[in-house]
């Protein structure tokens, strides 16, 4: 049972690249949550969806795009990397009648 | 705004001590408060859990302290052990499925 995997674990952009990452569950989950994490200041939810073919701005969603058209996969695009796009990125999912949420592996994306 | 606001920022503390992070919250529809346990290039993991009619609960050497009253929680980690190194986050659940607000962290490092 692998949880909740991102693809890829490593990425180096350019400014004004584009690039997907990828989030699967295979826990059947409903929620599925994109967050970035970046020193001093948490976790900071981007955009989160509540099922298949759903999906919701969080906090900080300026810059992203996301995509949920199977319900265990959620992807997070960068249409036009900037600097500031530069963290950690993690993809989490829950129950949704649960309380636990489940987080994968972590993104580190560098922005050059 | 910060919905849990979290202290300290970092703890030092030596072997076999006793750490202590503190969370603060505001919203009293606030129903279930998680601490998550997060390892270099980890993602978080959920440590122990609380929900506001229960004023302690403990699970080994880790002990959540809840004061209703005053909004505020507290980890207690006793018999500090070098493996507990990691940071630490609180969160607070509210309503819906964009409900978990976290905390910003606390940075544990316990001295051998």
């Amino acid at each position: 049972n692998a949880g909740v995997t991102q693809t890829p674990k490593f990425r180096v952009l350019k400014t004004g690249q584009s690039m997907t990452l990828l989030c699967a569950q295979d826990m059947n989950h409903e929620y599925m949550y994109w967050y970035r994490q970046d020193p001093g200041m948490g976790l900071r939810l981007i955009h989160y969806s509540v099922g298949e073919g759903t999906t919701a701005k969080g906090e900080v969603p300026d810059g992203y795009n996301v995509s949920r058209l199977k319900k265990q996969n959620f992807l997070l695009g960068l249409e036009s990397a900037a600097p500031s796009q530069t963290s950690v990125y993690f993809c989490a999912s829950r129950p949704g009648g649960g309380t636990e949420a489940f987080f994968g592996q972590g993104t580190r994306l560098t922005v050059v | 705004q910060q919905q849990v606001k979290q202290s300290p920022q970092s703890l030092i503390v030596q072997k076999g001590g006793i750490s202590i992070i503190n969370c603060a919250y505001e919203n009293t529809a606030f129903d279930y408060f998680p601490w998550y346990q997060q390892f270099p290039g980890k993602g978080p993991a959920l440590l122990i859990a609380i929900r506001p009619d229960v004023s302690e609960k403990k699970e080994g050497r880790f002990t959540i302290s809840f004061n209703k009253s005053a909004k505020q929680f507290s980890l207690h980690i006793m018999d500090s052990q070098p493996g507990d190194s990691a940071t630490y986050f609180c969160a607070a659940r509210g309503t819906g499925a964009n409900n978990l607000f976290f905390g910003t962290g606390t940075r544990l490092t316990v001295i051998p």
